[in-house]
Protein backbone atom coordinates (compact mmCIF):
# COMPACT_ATOMS: atom_id res chain seq x y z
CA UNK A 1 0.00 0.00 0.00
CA UNK A 2 1.87 3.10 -0.92
CA UNK A 3 1.29 5.81 1.61
CA UNK A 4 3.03 8.52 -0.41
CA UNK A 5 0.97 9.53 -3.87
CA UNK A 6 2.24 11.80 -6.24
CA UNK A 7 -1.14 11.50 -9.07
CA UNK A 8 0.77 13.40 -11.70
CA UNK A 9 3.08 11.12 -13.32
CA UNK A 10 4.05 14.69 -15.62
CA UNK A 11 4.27 18.28 -16.00
CA UNK A 12 4.97 20.31 -18.92
CA UNK A 13 5.96 24.23 -18.00
CA UNK A 14 7.64 27.23 -20.26
CA UNK A 15 10.85 27.89 -18.97
CA UNK A 16 10.55 31.30 -16.66
CA UNK A 17 7.23 30.21 -15.31
CA UNK A 18 6.16 28.33 -12.27
CA UNK A 19 6.06 24.25 -11.74
CA UNK A 20 4.19 23.38 -9.31
CA UNK A 21 3.91 19.37 -7.96
CA UNK A 22 2.44 17.87 -5.93
CA UNK A 23 2.02 15.21 -3.18
CA UNK A 24 -0.14 13.38 -1.12
CA UNK A 25 0.16 10.90 2.35
CA UNK A 26 -2.26 8.91 3.73
CA UNK A 27 0.41 8.28 6.95
CA UNK A 28 -0.33 10.86 9.91
CA UNK A 29 2.19 9.99 11.74
CA UNK A 30 4.90 11.30 9.03
CA UNK A 31 6.60 14.10 9.99
CA UNK A 32 9.33 14.96 8.21
CA UNK A 33 8.73 15.43 4.21
CA UNK A 34 11.67 15.97 0.92
CA UNK A 35 11.85 16.83 -2.39
CA UNK A 36 14.35 14.78 -4.33
CA UNK A 37 15.18 15.97 -8.05
CA UNK A 38 16.71 12.33 -10.02
CA UNK A 39 18.38 12.63 -13.63
CA UNK A 40 18.34 9.84 -16.17
CA UNK A 41 20.63 7.33 -14.81
CA UNK A 42 21.57 8.88 -11.91
CA UNK A 43 21.21 8.85 -8.04
CA UNK A 44 18.32 10.77 -6.61
CA UNK A 45 19.81 14.69 -5.27
CA UNK A 46 17.99 15.80 -2.48
CA UNK A 47 16.78 19.42 -2.47
CA UNK A 48 14.68 20.46 0.19
CA UNK A 49 13.08 19.67 2.98
CA UNK A 50 10.22 20.19 5.82
CA UNK A 51 9.04 19.37 9.36
CA UNK A 52 5.71 18.77 10.64
CA UNK A 53 6.41 21.60 12.88
CA UNK A 54 6.26 24.17 9.56
CA UNK A 55 4.17 25.12 7.09
CA UNK A 56 6.56 26.42 4.38
CA UNK A 57 10.24 26.10 3.78
CA UNK A 58 12.23 28.17 1.14
CA UNK A 59 15.46 27.68 -0.70
CA UNK A 60 16.52 29.52 -3.79
CA UNK A 61 14.15 28.50 -6.11
CA UNK A 62 12.37 26.17 -4.47
CA UNK A 63 9.76 26.26 -1.76
CA UNK A 64 7.99 23.78 -0.30
CA UNK A 65 4.41 24.15 1.21
CA UNK A 66 2.66 21.31 3.98
CA UNK A 67 -0.80 21.67 5.07
CA UNK A 68 -1.17 18.66 7.51
CA UNK A 69 -4.67 18.89 7.59
CA UNK A 70 -4.91 17.74 4.00
CA UNK A 71 -2.01 15.50 4.31
CA UNK A 72 -0.85 17.42 1.11
CA UNK A 73 2.52 19.05 0.34
CA UNK A 74 3.47 20.77 -2.55
CA UNK A 75 6.47 21.62 -4.82
CA UNK A 76 7.15 25.30 -6.51
CA UNK A 77 9.68 26.06 -8.43
CA UNK A 78 10.44 29.84 -9.96
CA UNK A 79 11.07 30.69 -11.76
CA UNK A 80 11.51 27.24 -14.05
CA UNK A 81 14.98 26.73 -15.85
CA UNK A 82 15.80 24.18 -18.52
CA UNK A 83 18.01 22.51 -15.90
CA UNK A 84 15.19 21.90 -14.03
CA UNK A 85 13.88 19.23 -16.34
CA UNK A 86 14.21 15.90 -14.59
CA UNK A 87 11.97 13.33 -12.48
CA UNK A 88 10.95 14.72 -8.95
CA UNK A 89 10.26 12.52 -6.10
CA UNK A 90 8.56 13.41 -2.50
CA UNK A 91 9.52 11.48 0.01
CA UNK A 92 8.08 11.14 3.64
CA UNK A 93 9.16 9.54 7.00
CA UNK A 94 8.14 9.81 10.77
CA UNK A 95 9.35 9.73 14.33
CA UNK A 96 11.74 6.41 15.47
CA UNK A 97 11.35 4.93 11.60
CA UNK A 98 12.88 8.58 10.39
CA UNK A 99 15.78 6.02 8.67
CA UNK A 100 12.89 4.60 6.89
CA UNK A 101 11.79 7.14 3.37
CA UNK A 102 8.69 6.14 1.79
CA UNK A 103 8.80 7.34 -1.86
CA UNK A 104 6.03 8.74 -4.13
CA UNK A 105 6.51 7.22 -7.71
CA UNK A 106 7.92 11.06 -9.17
CA UNK A 107 6.77 13.47 -12.02
CA UNK A 108 8.79 14.02 -14.29
CA UNK A 109 9.33 17.96 -15.65
CA UNK A 110 10.32 18.81 -18.98
CA UNK A 111 10.29 22.49 -19.01
CA UNK A 112 10.17 23.97 -22.63
CA UNK A 113 12.33 26.66 -24.05
CA UNK B 1 33.97 13.76 -5.50
CA UNK B 2 30.22 13.65 -4.43
CA UNK B 3 29.33 12.56 -0.67
CA UNK B 4 28.74 9.16 -1.50
CA UNK B 5 30.34 7.14 -4.06
CA UNK B 6 28.96 3.61 -5.75
CA UNK B 7 31.28 1.37 -7.53
CA UNK B 8 30.71 -0.06 -10.75
CA UNK B 9 28.64 2.57 -12.26
CA UNK B 10 27.20 -0.60 -14.78
CA UNK B 11 27.63 -4.38 -14.18
CA UNK B 12 26.04 -7.24 -16.63
CA UNK B 13 26.08 -10.38 -14.69
CA UNK B 14 24.66 -14.11 -15.70
CA UNK B 15 22.60 -15.67 -13.40
CA UNK B 16 25.22 -18.13 -11.60
CA UNK B 17 27.32 -15.70 -11.12
CA UNK B 18 28.85 -13.45 -7.45
CA UNK B 19 29.01 -9.90 -7.45
CA UNK B 20 29.48 -7.49 -5.00
CA UNK B 21 28.16 -3.13 -5.08
CA UNK B 22 30.25 -1.22 -3.40
CA UNK B 23 29.30 2.12 -1.33
CA UNK B 24 30.95 4.29 -0.23
CA UNK B 25 30.09 7.91 2.21
CA UNK B 26 32.24 10.27 3.06
CA UNK B 27 29.79 12.63 4.94
CA UNK B 28 30.20 10.82 8.40
CA UNK B 29 26.62 9.77 8.69
CA UNK B 30 25.77 7.20 10.32
CA UNK B 31 23.31 5.33 8.49
CA UNK B 32 23.31 3.72 5.25
CA UNK B 33 21.03 2.36 3.17
CA UNK B 34 20.55 0.37 -0.13
CA UNK B 35 17.22 0.89 -2.22
CA UNK B 36 16.12 -0.25 -5.46
CA UNK B 37 14.65 1.47 -8.65
CA UNK B 38 13.05 -0.66 -10.90
CA UNK B 39 11.43 1.39 -14.33
CA UNK B 40 8.22 3.11 -13.23
CA UNK B 41 8.50 2.17 -9.27
CA UNK B 42 8.72 4.05 -6.65
CA UNK B 43 12.39 3.82 -5.16
CA UNK B 44 11.75 0.60 -2.61
CA UNK B 45 13.95 0.36 0.26
CA UNK B 46 16.24 -2.79 0.96
CA UNK B 47 18.17 -2.49 4.16
CA UNK B 48 19.31 -0.05 6.85
CA UNK B 49 22.36 -0.44 8.99
CA UNK B 50 22.33 2.22 11.48
CA UNK B 51 25.53 2.53 13.22
CA UNK B 52 26.83 -0.49 11.21
CA UNK B 53 23.75 -2.68 12.73
CA UNK B 54 21.17 -3.66 10.48
CA UNK B 55 17.98 -2.17 11.17
CA UNK B 56 15.93 -3.10 8.42
CA UNK B 57 15.36 -5.83 5.61
CA UNK B 58 12.39 -5.40 3.73
CA UNK B 59 12.09 -8.93 2.50
CA UNK B 60 14.56 -9.02 0.38
CA UNK B 61 15.35 -11.94 -1.16
CA UNK B 62 18.57 -13.64 0.17
CA UNK B 63 20.50 -14.02 -3.31
CA UNK B 64 20.67 -10.14 -1.81
CA UNK B 65 23.31 -10.32 1.09
CA UNK B 66 24.30 -6.89 2.77
CA UNK B 67 27.33 -6.39 4.56
CA UNK B 68 28.42 -3.16 6.49
CA UNK B 69 32.12 -3.40 7.91
CA UNK B 70 32.28 -0.07 9.24
CA UNK B 71 30.17 3.17 9.18
CA UNK B 72 31.42 4.47 5.48
CA UNK B 73 31.40 1.07 3.44
CA UNK B 74 28.65 -1.00 2.78
CA UNK B 75 28.45 -3.60 0.42
CA UNK B 76 25.69 -5.84 -1.48
CA UNK B 77 26.52 -9.31 -2.56
CA UNK B 78 24.58 -10.61 -5.01
CA UNK B 79 24.71 -14.54 -6.29
CA UNK B 80 22.15 -16.56 -8.45
CA UNK B 81 19.95 -13.37 -9.49
CA UNK B 82 16.96 -13.67 -11.84
CA UNK B 83 16.28 -11.19 -14.81
CA UNK B 84 13.95 -9.45 -12.69
CA UNK B 85 16.63 -8.49 -10.23
CA UNK B 86 17.50 -6.13 -13.06
CA UNK B 87 17.31 -2.47 -11.69
CA UNK B 88 19.11 0.77 -10.84
CA UNK B 89 20.93 -0.12 -7.14
CA UNK B 90 21.18 3.15 -5.17
CA UNK B 91 23.06 3.68 -2.08
CA UNK B 92 22.48 5.89 0.48
CA UNK B 93 23.46 7.76 3.60
CA UNK B 94 22.09 10.00 6.11
CA UNK B 95 22.37 11.20 9.57
CA UNK B 96 20.00 10.92 12.33
CA UNK B 97 16.49 12.69 11.47
CA UNK B 98 18.60 14.47 8.69
CA UNK B 99 18.00 14.21 4.63
CA UNK B 100 19.00 10.99 3.20
CA UNK B 101 22.03 11.52 0.58
CA UNK B 102 21.83 9.40 -2.44
CA UNK B 103 24.87 7.85 -4.60
CA UNK B 104 24.88 7.56 -8.00
CA UNK B 105 23.62 3.91 -8.64
CA UNK B 106 25.07 0.81 -10.21
CA UNK B 107 22.54 0.08 -13.38
CA UNK B 108 22.57 -3.72 -12.81
CA UNK B 109 21.20 -5.98 -15.77
CA UNK B 110 21.21 -10.09 -15.31
CA UNK B 111 21.21 -11.80 -18.54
Amino acid sequence: DQQVKQNSPSLSVQEGRISILNCDYTNSMFDYFLWYKKYPAEGPTFLISISSIKDKNEDGRFTVFLNKSAKHLSLHIVPSQPGDSAVYFCAASFGSNDYKLSFGAGTTVTVRA
Amino acid sequence: ETGVTQTPRHLVMGMTNKKSLKCEQHLGHNAMYWYKQSAKKPLELMFVYSLEERVENNSVPSRFSPECPNSSHLFLHLHTLQPEDSALYLCASSQFKGATFFGQGTRLTVV
